[in-house]
Formats: C-alpha cells, sequence, structure tokens
C-alpha cells in the first residue's frame, strides 16, 4: 500500500486566496483525521470523519475552514480566504475504525500564506 | 476529559546515554497507548503501541509499559543513537477511535 497520500507537499500563496489541501487514505480505512501542526500549538486536531460523514469538528478554528469527504477515498480541507495565521503543516491521516485503532499519517502539506 | 501529558522537552542526549520521557494519561475508559516519532520533514509514524494493562510495547529498542495504577506510559531506551534524534508523541486512542495526542518532545543525540 502507497499509505496516506497527501497533496500538495509544498504550498505558498497570498493572504485571501482559496487553499485546498488533498487527501487519499489508506484502501479500507474508515476514519479519517485531519490536524494541523505549528510551533506554538503544536498538533492539533481539526475534523475526523467515519465512514465518510464527519463526526467532530470542534478542532476546526473557524468558517474559514471547511473539509468534505466525498467518498472513501478522498477527502478536502480548504480555506477561504486564506490567512498568514494559516501556515502550518497539515496532516492527514486514516485508520481503521476498530480494533487496535493504529492512526497512519501522511508526510503533511506545507503552508506557507504570504 | 481525555488527556495526554508528556515530559517537556527539549532533550538532549549524548550517544549510548539512557532516554526516558514521560507520559502520564487521563484513566477514562480503557483506552489503548502510542508512541509515534515525527523524523524532520516526515509525518508521524508509529513507534509502538499498547492495548491493555501492563501490555508492553517495543521496536528499535524503544519499550513503554501500560501502567494502570500509575496512568502512564513512559518511553525508554537503553542506549541512544545519533538517528534516534526525532519529535516523540505520546498518545491515546478511546474506544470512539478518537486520538488524543501530547505536546510532543523533542530528543536531539550528539555523537
Amino acid at each position: 500500500d502507497a499509505g496516506v497520500i497527501q497533496s500538495p507537499r509544498h504550498e505558498v500563496t497570498e493572504m485571501g486566496q482559496e487553499v485546498t489541501l488533498r487527501c487519499k487514505p489508506i484502501s479500507g480505512h474508515n476514519s479519517l483525521f485531519w490536524y494541523r501542526q505549528t510551533m506554538m500549538r503544536g498538533l492539533e486536531l481539526l475534523i475526523y470523519f467515519n465512514n465518510n460523514v464527519p463526526i467532530d469538528d470542534s478542532g476546526m478554528p473557524e468558517d474559514r475552514f471547511s473539509a468534505k469527504m466525498p467518498n472513501a477515498s478522498f477527502s478536502t480541507l480548504k480555506i477561504q480566504p486564506s490567512e498568514p495565521r494559516d501556515s502550518a503543516v497539515y496532516f492527514c491521516a486514516s485508520s481503521l475504525s476498530s480494533g487496535a485503532n493504529v492512526l497512519t499519517f501522511g508526510a503533511g502539506s506545507r503552508l506557507t500564506v504570504l | 476529559g481525555d488527556s495526554v501529558t508528556q515530559m517537556e522537552g527539549p532533550v538532549t542526549l549524548s550517544e549510548e546515554a539512557f532516554l526516558t520521557i514521560n507520559c502520564t494519561y487521563t484513566a477514562t475508559g480503557y483506552p489503548s497507548l502510542f508512541w509515534y516519532v515525527q523524523y524532520p520533514g516526515e509525518g508521524l509514524q508509529l513507534l509502538l503501541k499498547a492495548t491493555k494493562a501492563d501490555d508492553k510495547g517495543s521496536n528499535k529498542g524503544f519499550e513503554a509499559t501500560y501502567r494502570k495504577e500509575t496512568t502512564s506510559f513512559h518511553l525508554e531506551k537503553g542506549s541512544v543513537q545519533v538517528s534516534d534524534s526525532a519529535v516523540y508523541f505520546c498518545a491515546r486512542a478511546n474506544t470512539g477511535n478518537q486520538f488524543y495526542f501530547g505536546t510532543g518532545t523533542s530528543l536531539t543525540v550528539i555523537p
């Protein structure tokens, strides 16, 4: 398996622009998580899906952030409009919702908003 | 609520030194416990796990024992190497598959 695949790996954009981050979870995994990592705040859970349904989005910072999972093999995290304080590394992770619950992370998308 | 507290870093050790990174968790239910490692520029990777009390997880010379009586899951390694330099995260997962991560502990091993 290729693991959790995220794109783009790096994105540099200007304040006010729309940003879309993409994730392909491991085939067969039915839970998907979006995390944000910064030096100041560490690793923060933004939202997670179970069987394509959002279960907990309490970590989404504000209305500028939205996430979708239209099918079991694809999810997006969108920021519109982006702001400099959104600069961070965004990780997608997936797991099976039963059993030992091992969470597998993607390599991350590093976002810089100028 | 559910949480994980781990030792703050950064930690700097000489090669072959003994490593301990402390981790405690809130005792809600019967969580599974994990240590993840993040090498520079990469995502988090599972290092080891334990799913019930008294279980010992081990991998690459690292060990951690699930201690229910002290609600702890401390990470240890007897002899660290330069290649162990990374950030280490303690985590717990409840039966609802919700993960809670600690703040991470940065380890630097110098030759």
